[in-house]
């Protein structure tokens, strides 16, 4: 079955920038997309079709896809952005999330 | 607006089955497939499977064959998603979650992603 790996934990420093990886084979091959989700909360989409942000989202979220990696940016990073992040793609009309990473925000 | 509104929490003994249900509001609920997700405590989103709300087809993960099924009731706009033969690791909150893909397209096909997730229903598996 078709897996996807992300680091169990980015941290980063306010103001900076965090970049979360979402590795997978020939994943550039696929369409990917990224979920946060803070403590408690539903998963909410940031990130759709590799690089587009859903209405909403803060233009310091961007996304890209090549290759073997799926990389979600963020920019100027803000305390609020501290939140679990899951990459998703699909694998003959299954649905496959990564493990997830916990973005700290220090 | 769109929105999932879920069933309550529920306590289950091992080796029973629960039923959990995602109300949908604000949209064409035939329109749309419905995923289902879980999230175990402290871990990561894990897929069930998906109904086609208009046909009322189902795929489903694997892991989950024989013991998970999908159905919903078009004129109350309510999915469900049945679980039988429940284990203490079946212990998680389960979401309902909309494709955000129109239904006439293959699923996964134009990569929108899921748009909209329900509110979570905590499911515990205890003797």
């Amino acid at each position: 079955s078709y897996e996807l790996t992300q680091p169990p934990s980015v941290s980063v420093s306010p103001g900076q920038t965090a970049s979360i990886t979402c590795s997978g084979d020939r994943l550039g091959k696929r369409y990917a997309c990224w979920y946060r989700q803070k403590p408690g909360q539903s998963p909410v989409l940031v990130i759709y079709k590799d690089s587009k942000r859903p209405s909403g989202i803060p233009e310091r979220f961007s996304g890209s896809n090549s290759g073997n990696t799926a990389t979600l940016t963020i920019s100027g990073t803000q305390a609020m952005d501290e939140a679990d992040y899951y990459c998703q793609a699909w694998d003959s009309s299954t649905v496959v999330f990564g493990g997830g990473t916990k973005l700290t925000v220090l | 607006q769109v929105q999932l509104v879920q069933s309550g929490a529920e306590v289950k003994k091992p080796g029973a089955s629960v039923k959990v249900s995602c109300k949908a509001s604000g949209y064409t609920f035939n329109g749309y497939h419905m995923y289902w997700v879980r999230q175990a405590p402290g871990q990561g989103l894990e897929w069930m499977g998906w109904i086609n709300t208009n046909s009322g087809g189902t795929k489903y993960a694997q892991r989950f064959q024989g013991r998970v099924t999908m159905t919903r009731d078009t004129s109350i706009k309510t999915a469900y998603m049945e679980l039988s033969r429940l284990r203490s690791d079946d212990t998680a909150v389960y979401y309902c979650a909309r494709d955000a893909e129109d239904l006439v397209v293959v699923v996964g096909e134009t990569g929108l992603g899921i748009d909209y997730w329900g509110q979570g229903t905590l499911v515990t598996v205890s003797s």
